[in-house]
């Protein structure tokens, strides 16, 4: 029979916007994270990652902010170009532990010219 | 340019057949793994190993098969077990257990069943 895929959470914006796109954590044992693009038909490309000892970190045209407070995490992207458009997913990993990263579901971004 | 290959890009498997995935990576990487991605889904994990002649299971082993006779590879057989096979392979490798590397991704296998 016909099968349907779950539908991911979805950021549209306008070309030149800055783009928000977030991340729950459960596990307050991680401490390191990633983010990943990937785009249709693709793997995950790395994009950014930050460890628990900090609360930020800059990249070119990315940010991502950790709240450990609330286990949570974003990433930030400035000025937003079509090429952005891509599903973003995070992942968390616990040191010190089977090093296997827990990874989100994602968030396709769009964004319109 | 180093990277991983995974092959072929799309592969089909009919019923009661056994198909195997080639995941090669020159990184010189020690730690392979391979993903299960659904749609609008995240990735599961499906087998991993860490050195040469060694391998454990993920969340999802079952109906799937693994070995790494060489560094450099680490093939994926999907085995007829394995009821619902469709769905989009990635094979990924870091040089250590990635408590402080991300891992590098393949471009992924897309199993259909035919």
């Amino acid at each position: 029979g016909e099968s349907v895929g779950l539908h991911l959470p979805t950021l549209s914006v306008q070309e030149g916007d800055n783009s928000i796109i977030n991340c729950a954590y459960s596990n307050s044992a991680s401490d390191y994270f990633i983010w990943y693009k990937q785009e249709s038909g693709k793997g995950p490309q790395f994009i950014i990652d930050i460890r628990s000892n900090m609360d930020k970190r800059q990249g070119q045209r990315v940010t991502v902010l950790l709240n450990k407070t609330v286990k949570h995490l974003s990433l930030q992207i400035a000025a937003t170009q079509p090429g952005d458009s891509a599903v973003y997913f995070c992942a968390g990993v616990i040191s010190g532990g089977s090093y296997i990263p827990t990874f989100g579901r994602g968030t396709s971004l769009i964004v319109h010219p | 340019d180093g990277g991983i290959t995974q092959s072929p890009k799309y592969l089909f498997r009919k019923e009661g057949q056994n198909v195997t995935l080639s995941c090669e990576q020159n990184l010189n990487h020690d730690a392979m793994y391979w993903y299960r991605q659904d749609p609008g889904q995240g990735l599961r994990l499906i087998y991993y190993s860490q050195i040469v002649n060694d391998f454990q299971k993920g969340d999802i082993a079952e109906g799937y098969s693994v070995s790494r006779e060489k560094k450099e590879s680490f093939p994926l057989t999907v085995t007829s077990a394995q009821k619902n096979p469709t769905a989009f392979y990635l094979c990924a490798s870091t040089p250590v257990p990635v408590g402080n590397q991300p891992q590098h991704f393949g471009d992924g296998t897309r199993l259909s069943i035919l």
